[in-house]
């Protein structure tokens, strides 16, 4: 079956910085991935997401990028900000199978 | 509008009792999904309905978990005689489209705890 490997486990980073994180998979059949939002004690929220077709998606502050050849998508969060501070999953085999997630603290 | 709703919320069951959660989608929502979230982990898939259809069960754990969706719009995790290990919240996601294609939107999810 498919397998998402998501690093880091946990990032921190100063206020007004870049976070990334990156995620890799196995099924070279996957075209949809998605990121989710986690706030302690809330659903996953879904974030921003790529399709197989595109290498590139930007919504204000979040980017994703997606190297289908190399089987590796990256989260890209400018000019962080406390709100940011969260669990975050990438999500490949069309959405279903989750990596373990990456904990992003933003320090004040 | 109403999003996904679960209930319960909380459930706390002793070990071998059966228990069932429950998943409201987003109306009109073809698409239904259930998984198992462990704690500090992200959601493990478990299955996957189309309508009244289930599609896809492989990630179900064991013969013990059972889930079904009659009419194509509420949906049932069943759990028979329980065990420690299946502590963990149950998260269930609505989708518009296929599997795949769209965004899932999730449900608030039910922690269970097994004593």
């Amino acid at each position: 079956g498919e397998n998402v490997e998501q690093h880091p486990s946990t990032l921190s980073v100063q206020e007004g910085d870049s976070a990334v994180i990156k995620c890799t998979y196995s099924d070279s059949a996957s075209n949809y991935f998605p990121w989710y939002k986690q706030e302690l004690g809330k659903r996953p929220q879904l974030i921003i997401d790529i399709r197989s077709n595109v290498g590139e998606k930007k919504d204000q502050r979040i980017a994703v990028t997606l190297n289908k050849t190399a089987k590796h998508f990256s989260l890209h969060i400018t000019e962080t900000q406390p709100e940011d501070s969260a669990v975050y999953f990438c999500a490949a085999s069309d959405g279903l199978t989750f990596g373990k997630g990456t904990h992003l603290i933003i320090q004040p | 509008g109403a999003g996904v709703s679960q209930s319960p919320r909380y459930k706390v069951a002793k070990r071998g009792q059966d228990v069932a959660l429950r998943c409201d989608p987003i109306s009109g929502h073809v698409s239904l999904f259930w998984y198992q979230q462990a704690l500090g982990q992200g959601p493990e898939f478990l299955t996957y309905f189309q309508n009244e259809a289930q599609l896809d069960k492989s990630g179900l754990p064991s013969d013990r978990f059972f889930a079904e969706r009659p009419e194509g719009s509420v949906s049932t995790l069943k759990i028979q005689r329980t065990q420690q290990e299946d502590s963990a919240v149950y998260l269930c996601a609505s989708s518009l489209e296929l599997a795949g294609h769209y965004e899932q939107y999730f449900g608030p999810g039910t922690r269970l705890t097994v004593t």
